[in-house]
């Protein structure tokens, strides 16, 4: 199993671009999510997905958009990068709520200039 | 307002020792409290979950305990090592919904 995959790795945007952020997982997880990861807040829950279809809004969700068409993909979208957003980007996934174990991917680290 | 406080300060030990994690949290009714590993420039990885009507939870070195009373959970590593030396993040999962909320994490460094 590959586990939790997100690229890209790294991306600069300028202000104002829009872009999305790509995260697979092929453990068939139904809960997925993403996070941000900025100096000194913590990781907070941007918009999260229980399953195929069905997605919310987390703790920081403005300025971003997801979709959930499939168990595997989970991609999240920046409308008009600001560069507020600047920050780790990580994806994780876990059997369904209260499960333990949320693995997580590798981020994506973006610089909105 | 909700919070999830661990160590402000990076903390040093020596290896052999025991290392204590503090995270204490106001606000929240956790119905699960978990604690990762984050290595710098990956991801976090998970290590151990407790639930809210348990006391404790042990694996291998790593050791949890959970007083709902005092809201906060400790974190135990006993006979650290070098590799040990991480920041390592508290989560709460809550009763009334489907979001974890972290808290900002406490650097451990093992000094051989």
């Amino acid at each position: 199993n590959a586990g939790v995959t997100q690229t890209p790795k790294f991306q600069v945007l300028k202000t104002g671009q829009s872009m999305t952020l790509q995260c697979a997982q092929d453990m068939n997880h139904e809960y997925m999510s993403w996070y941000r990861q900025d100096p000194g807040m913590g990781l907070r829950l941007i918009h999260y997905s229980v399953g195929a279809g069905i997605t919310d809004q987390g703790e920081v969700p403005n300025g971003y958009n997801v979709s959930r068409s499939t168990t595997e993909d989970f991609p999240l979208r920046l409308l008009s990068a600001a560069p507020s957003q600047t920050s780790v980007y990580f994806c994780a996934s876990s059997y369904y709520r209260g499960a333990g174990t949320q693995y997580f991917g590798p981020g994506t680290r973006l610089t909105v200039l | 307002s909700q919070k999830i406080e661990q160590n402000s300060e990076a903390l040093n030990i020596q290896e052999g020792k025991t290392a204590t994690l503090t995270c204490n949290y106001t606000n929240y009714s956790p119905a699960y409290l978990q604690w990762y590993r984050q290595d710098p420039g990956r991801g976090p990885v998970f290590l151990l979950l407790i639930r809210e009507n348990e006391k404790e939870k042990r694996k291998e070195r790593l050791k949890v305990t959970f007083d709902t009373t005092l809201k906060q959970s400790l974190f135990h590593i006993t006979a650290s090592q070098p590799a040990d030396s991480a920041t390592y993040l508290c989560a709460l999962e809550t009763n009334t919904g489907n979001q974890f909320y972290f808290g900002t994490g406490t650097s451990l460094t093992v000094i051989p």
